[in-house]
């Protein structure tokens, strides 16, 4: 399995409130993405980073922010909490598909989020 | 944009049966990858078979094999001698590469009966 792990895997929080969620990898690769997963949409792109201090907007970035200031380490925050941000989130890592040949994408274990 | 359609949203088989699951995209890249992951109840996403598009040889990975289409942009998995493991949500994804995140559709979810 790949090494990314997620912090934390639950959490409760109210409305209004600022939330970080944290993905960690010990794998070096170079690309991190931020997923969320609801019923019936499957998994949509909310963040992704290309490298450190890289970051660019996925499919449904509003209300979320992310950072990356080591290349282990990518942070995803909610500045102030929906209850239409309650889901399921997932990281995930890629490295360059130029020498490996697929693109392919790892992913952390996910970490659920309830807004209340 | 890339879309992915899973035009399955439930299916149940006996165990020991074959079953394929459907895949379509609509992409104007000529180049792209496409995947087909595996989640169980635990929640883990698993990367199940990889396919690129440039190569005609359809991918095999032990029980589980794709008819990829290109023309017809379709990507559909067979999964052989079905194990009650096998019971999961499949997602079929696409990606153009380099930093492109992938596009998933909505997901099958897969029943195996005993």
């Amino acid at each position: 399995d790949a090494g990314i792990t997620q912090s934390p895997r639950h959490k409760v929080t109210e409305t209004g409130t600022p939330v970080t969620l944290r993905c960690h990898q010990t794998e070096n690769h170079r690309y991190m993405y931020w997923y969320r997963q609801d019923p019936g949409h499957g998994l949509r792109l909310i963040h992704y980073s290309y490298g450190v201090k890289d970051t660019d907007k996925g499919e449904v970035s509003d209300g979320y922010s992310v950072s990356r200031s080591k290349t282990e380490d990518f942070l995803l925050t909610l500045e102030s909490a929906t209850s239409s941000q309650t889901s399921v989130y997932f990281c995930a890592i890629s490295e360059s598909g130029d020498t490996l040949g697929s693109y392919e994408q790892y992913f952390g274990p996910g970490t659920r989020l309830t807004v209340t | 944009a890339q879309t992915v359609t899973q035009s399955q949203p439930e299916m149940s088989v006996q165990e020991a049966e074959t079953v394929t699951l459907s895949c379509t995209y609509d992409t104007s890249e000529s180049n792209y990858y496409l995947f087909w992951y595996k989640q169980p109840p635990s929640r883990q996403m698993i990367l199940v078979i990889r396919q690129e598009a440039y190569k005609q040889q359809n991918a095999t990975e032990n029980r589980f094999s794709v008819n990829f289409q290109k023309a017809a942009k379709s990507f559909s998995l067979k999964i052989s001698d079905s194990q009650l493991g096998d019971t999961a949500m499949y997602f079929c994804a696409f990606t153009g590469g380099g930093a492109d995140g992938l596009t998933f559709g909505k997901g099958t979810h897969l029943i195996i009966q005993p």
